[in-house]
Order: C-alpha cells, then structure tokens, then sequence
C-alpha cells in the first residue's frame, strides 16, 4: 500500500505563473488535508477536503488560492499568479473515514518563487 | 482560539542520553489530542507519540514518552538512551476531538542536535 504521494517534489515558479501541486491519498483515504510549512515555521493549516466537498477552507488565504478534491483523480492545491511569499514547502494528509486513525503525510512539494 | 508553543528553539543531547522537549498549549475543550511529530532533513513528518485528553496515563513508544500535564497544559517529549538518527525537528500539535476533522494546530517546532 503505497503512501501519501505528492508531486512534484520540487516545483519552481516565476512571478505571476501558476503552482499546481497534486496529492494523491492512500489507496481508501477518502479525506484530504494541505498545510504550508513557511521557512523556520511550523505547518499552517489551509484546507481540509473529503471527495468533492470542501470541507473546511478555514485557513486557506481568500485571494489566489484554491483546492480541489474530485470523484476521480488526485487532490489539487492551486496557486494563482504566484508572489515571493508563496514559496513554501507544501504537506498533504490523507484519512480515512475511521475515527480513531491519524492523518498519514506525504513529503511535500517544496514550491520555490523566483 | 487554540495555540501551541514551543519555547525552545534548538536542543543538542550527547549520544546515549537523555533529553526533553517541551510544550505549552490553550484550549477551552476538553476532548483533544495531543501529538509529536519529527520532521528529518528528508521532510516526511513522521508521527511519533499520540497523546488522548482523557487519558490520565502518559504515552509510550520505545525510547519516546510523554509528561502530559492536564491542568497545567503542558505536553513534554522525553528521549531517551538517544540516537543520531534522532537529530530532527521535532513539532509537537494539537488537534480538537469533536466532529470528524482532524485538522492538526502546530507549534514552531525545535531543532534536536545529537552529539557523537
């Protein structure tokens, strides 16, 4: 049973490109989750999605940012016209629906902005 | 709000030894968990101890425990006879216990040196 996979590892942005970073949950995980990780900065949750729903989108930031989780496919964390500001190493989470197990990550994208 | 603190930036231990990181957290619930997390240079975050509110007892898993302090709200991660693969940072998070998200609140992490 393959991990939480993420790509790609590494992804490099030009002022004003667009980020699109996938997520791919382990195989029954119907539950996603993305954090940005900010250097020398713990993890920021950003949203939380279950298969086509946006679940809680609580910490993600109103403008140029946004997700998705659909019926078929990996979860995708869009970054619009990307800034400096947004580069950032980039963690995925899959769950389960079962209560009592922990969210499982991946091992980011590390998106740098030039 | 819930917040997590960690008040030490970087820690270094001698190989063999023991040594504890330590964790303060707000909350106004009374079902949460609590949990540490080492991120190596490779950036997997890897669980390392998970802590249940309601449990009076402290979490062990081999060389890692926990001094989980209810009242005082404090969640410290004791290592022991450590290791150099060991040398990490080391988050420690909280998350709430109601409903279905286990969205995870973190703390700014400290830097665990080992010394040979």
């Amino acid at each position: 049973n393959a991990g939480v996979m993420q790509n790609p590892r590494h992804l490099v942005r030009r002022r004003g490109q667009e980020a699109r970073l996938r997520c791919s949950p382990m195989k029954g995980h119907s539950h996603v989750y993305w954090y940005r990780q900010l250097p020398e900065e713990g993890l920021k949750f950003m949203v939380y999605l279950q298969k086509e729903n946006i679940i809680d989108e609580s910490g993600m930031p109103k403008e140029r940012f946004s997700a998705e989780f659909p019926k078929e496919g990996p979860s995708i964390l869009r970054i619009q016209q990307v800034v400096r500001g947004d580069s950032a190493a980039y963690f995925c989470a899959s769950s389960p629906v079962t209560l009592n197990t922990e969210a499982f990550f991946g091992q980011g994208t590390r998106l740098t902005v030039v | 709000a819930q917040t997590v603190t960690q008040s030490q930036p970087e820690m270094s231990v001698q190989e063999a030894e023991t040594v504890t990181l330590s964790c303060t957290y707000d909350t106004s619930e009374s079902d949460y968990y609590l949990f540490w997390y080492k991120q190596p240079p490779s950036r997997q975050m890897i669980l390392v101890i998970r802590q249940e509110a309601y449990k009076q007892q402290n979490a062990t898993e081999n060389r890692f425990s926990v001094n989980f302090q209810k009242a005082a709200k404090s969640f410290s991660l004791k290592i022991s006879d450590s290791q150099l693969g060991d040398a990490a940072m080391y988050f420690c998070a909280y998350r709430s216990g109601a409903g279905n998200n286990r969205k995870l609140i973190w703390g700014l992490g400290t830097s665990l040196a080992v010394n040979p």
